[in-house]
């Protein structure tokens, strides 16, 4: 099956710095999806990128397809930011399903 | 809309019980879905179902049941609890699995098997 390789697995940051994670998959895959899980566990999607580069405030994300990566941008960080994102991709035509990768934990210093 | 509600938040069971997660959902979606996230890693699906009186197995399936009779719940049941099953239990739903729609999850039910 696909794989779905995220990185770094853990990043520490003072607030205010930039960051970017990376999502890496193995075969060809009908979208990709950014997600947060804040420290009380809520699931928030953040974008819906299967291609190309999206911006939502002080986030944005880009996905080359063809090279088979996704790369979310983080901003002047803020403690809020702090959480589990993960990049999940949908596999195997219309009635696939998302396919998580294991995460990246941020923890954002004050 | 309350989204995606599951229940109970919390449960502890004794190894050989059986119990049911509940999940609804009040936005009319067809596609509704079974994950598990245990310590370290993504989640995991269990099962799926793309309407009512469908349903498939996903990555992890074994030990666990759904059914779909409408179109708002989709409940996953437990058989046999074993320790391995130990785990956050996530529902989700969306209008369709792999369109834009953003895909919605529940609070998550945290489950401990003695």
């Amino acid at each position: 099956g696909i794989q779905v390789e995220q990185s770094p697995p853990d990043l520490i940051l003072q607030e205010g710095a930039n960051s970017t994670l990376r999502c890496n998959f193995s075969d060809s895959v009908n979208n990709l999806q950014w997600f947060h899980q804040n420290p009380w566990g809520q699931l928030i999607n953040l974008f819906y990128i299967p291609s190309g580069t999206k911006q939502n405030g002080r986030l944005s994300a880009t996905t080359v397809a063809t090279e088979r990566y996704s790369l979310l941008y983080i901003s002047s960080s803020q403690t809020t930011d702090s959480g589990v994102y993960f990049c999940a991709v949908h596999y195997g035509g219309s009635q696939g399903n998302l396919i998580f990768g294991k995460g990246t934990k941020l923890s954002v210093k004050p | 809309n309350a989204g995606v509600t599951q229940t109970p938040k919390f449960q502890v069971l004794k190894t050989g019980q059986s119990m049911t997660l509940q999940c609804a959902q009040d936005m009319n979606h067809e596609y509704m879905s079974w994950y598990r996230q245990d310590p370290g890693m993504g989640l995991r699906l269990i099962h799926y179902s793309v309407g009512a009186g469908i349903t498939d197995q996903g990555e992890v399936p074994n030990g666990y049941n759904v059914s779909r009779s409408t179109t708002e719940d989709f409940p996953l049941r437990l058989l046999s609890a074993a320790p391995s099953q130990t785990s956050v239990y996530f529902c989700a739903s969306s209008d369709f699995p792999g369109g834009p729609d953003t895909q919605y999850f529940g609070p998550g039910t945290r489950l401990t098997v003695l």
